[in-house]
């Protein structure tokens, strides 16, 4: 899993909670993404960010938001609004956007 | 549109026979071709890729590659299958369309058991 870091490794949320799933990175990369994976969908895009203060819609960005502060963290919170958010959420990260990425362990996220 | 698929959900295999886990693209450019092995309850860990020059790519853990631009195909291989080699098994293409951004573009996976 390298140089990336996730947390917390499990998370649960009341249904109308937002929660923020923590990312990091030491790898001096100036991109950064997340994704969600479901059973047998493979990874879905949700967001990405190919530099500091920027930041772009992937594939299913609805109920999700995310900053990118610092080079370093890209949190993504789950809002209220995401009306189906259990799943295994990952990070990842790479040199350039279209260089190879590099993942997290994953967070694994159930609404109760 | 620029994707990659690949046509097995599942890949059974003896310890000790050579596996292969198979992939097809379609991008509008060169393609640049990554594979990734997933753990239970784990991140994606790089297996390797394929951007230009020899169609045979060697990678992590004694998997190789095999680039066929004319099958548009990227298939991987390995000579000798252990049992520590089953997780499920991704592979990836650029998205150098137009609004792509170079993004990669995921396929759905394809889950590899070997059997003792």
């Amino acid at each position: 899993d390298g140089g990336i870091t996730q947390s917390p490794k499990y998370l649960f949320r009341k249904e109308g909670q937002n929660v923020t799933l923590s990312c990091e990175q030491n790898l001096n990369h100036d991109a950064m993404y997340w994704y969600r994976q479901d059973p047998g969908q493979g990874l879905r895009l949700i967001y990405y960010s190919q530099i500091v203060n920027d930041f772009q819609k992937g594939d299913i960005a609805e109920g999700y938001s995310v900053s990118r502060e610092k080079k370093e963290s890209f949190p993504l919170t789950v809002t209220s609004a995401q009306k189906n958010p259990t799943a295994f959420y990952l990070c990842a990260s790479s040199r350039d956007v279209g260089d190879t990425q590099y993942f997290g362990p994953g967070t694994r996220l159930t609404v109760l | 549109a620029q994707s990659v698929a690949q046509p097995e959900d599942q890949v059974n295999v003896a310890e000790g026979n050579p596996l292969t886990v198979k992939c097809t693209y379609s991008v509008s450019g060169n393609p640049y071709l990554f594979w990734y092995v997933q753990y239970p309850n784990r991140g994606l860990q790089f297996l390797l890729k394929y951007i230009t020059g020899d169609n045979l790519v060697k990678g992590s853990y004694g998997f190789e590659a095999e680039f066929n631009k004319s099958q548009t195909s990227f298939h991987l291989k390995k000579p000798s299958a252990l049992v520590s080699d089953s997780a499920l098994y991704f592979c990836a293409v650029r998205d150098d369309s137009p609004g792509g951004y170079n993004k990669l573009i995921f396929g759905a996976g394809t889950r590899l058991a070997v059997h003792p």
